[in-house]
């Protein structure tokens, strides 16, 4: 499976920007970069998901890399509600019924602080 | 959005006993379903893909046959710990999606098993 590399933890303030950088340079043209978080005693929730260009979405906004070995993900105003693991994953186009199937990293850890 | 709904959301459970966790997709049809599990401080490992109408499909390591599944219907799947040990004690989650890498994954909200 296509690898990805996150910090293992990173640090912000409320109602400042955050961005949570992932690095996939093995991923293939037909990969799709997803992220999920994850809170305490939770399944995993849906954040954003892209191929190509950049996506935005109400909950946040994802950054490609033109080479798409790396993405960022943006909170545009963290709150304390936003404090989670985040996990960056490429949803590997390998056809049938693989696509559900998502292989997760050790994720980034984001604490806010108020 | 669909929801994946999970049931019971926590259980504990005698050491030798069975325990039966049910997965739901609320709102649309699941071919395939997700079973992973999450020990403390880790993140999640895929233990079985559940394939309606037919046999599961396990991930290197995982037990068959302590690990039961079952996918009888489009919207429910159960995954069965069979003799349950201290061992077995962790996270479990539930996840269905769209057989298409451009949607996204649902998940369910876990069930945190004890087994004493």
């Amino acid at each position: 499976d296509a690898k990805t590399t996150q910090p293992n933890s990173m640090e912000s303030n409320e109602e400042e920007p955050v961005h949570l950088p992932c690095n996939h340079s093995t991923i293939s043209g037909t990969d799709y970069i997803h992220w999920y978080r994850q809170l305490p005693s939770q399944g995993p929730e849906y954040v954003i998901h892209g191929l190509t260009s950049n996506v935005n979405n109400r909950m946040a906004s994802l950054a490609i890399a033109e080479d798409r070995k790396s993405s960022t993900l943006i909170l545009h105003r963290a709150t304390l509600r936003d404090a989670a693991v985040y996990y960056c994953i490429l949803r590997v186009n390998a056809g049938g019924t693989s696509y559900g199937k998502l292989t997760f990293g050790q994720g980034t850890i984001l604490t806010v602080h108020p | 959005g669909a929801v994946v709904s999970q049931h019971p959301s926590r259980v504990i459970c005698k050491s030798g006993t069975s325990v039966k966790i049910e997965c739901r997709s609320l709102d649309f049809q699941a071919t395939t379903m997700f079973w992973y599990r999450q020990f403390p401080k880790q993140s999640l490992m895929l233990m079985a893909t559940s394939n309606e109408g037919s046999k599961a499909t396990y991930e290197q390591g995982v037990e068959k046959d302590k690990f039961l599944i079952n996918h009888a219907s489009l919207t429910l799947s159960t995954l069965t710990v069979t003799s349950a040990h201290p061992e077995d004690s962790s996270f479990y989650i539930c996840s269905a999606s769209w057989d298409t890498p451009n949607t996204e994954a649902f998940f369910g909200q876990g069930t945190r098993l004890t087994v004493v």
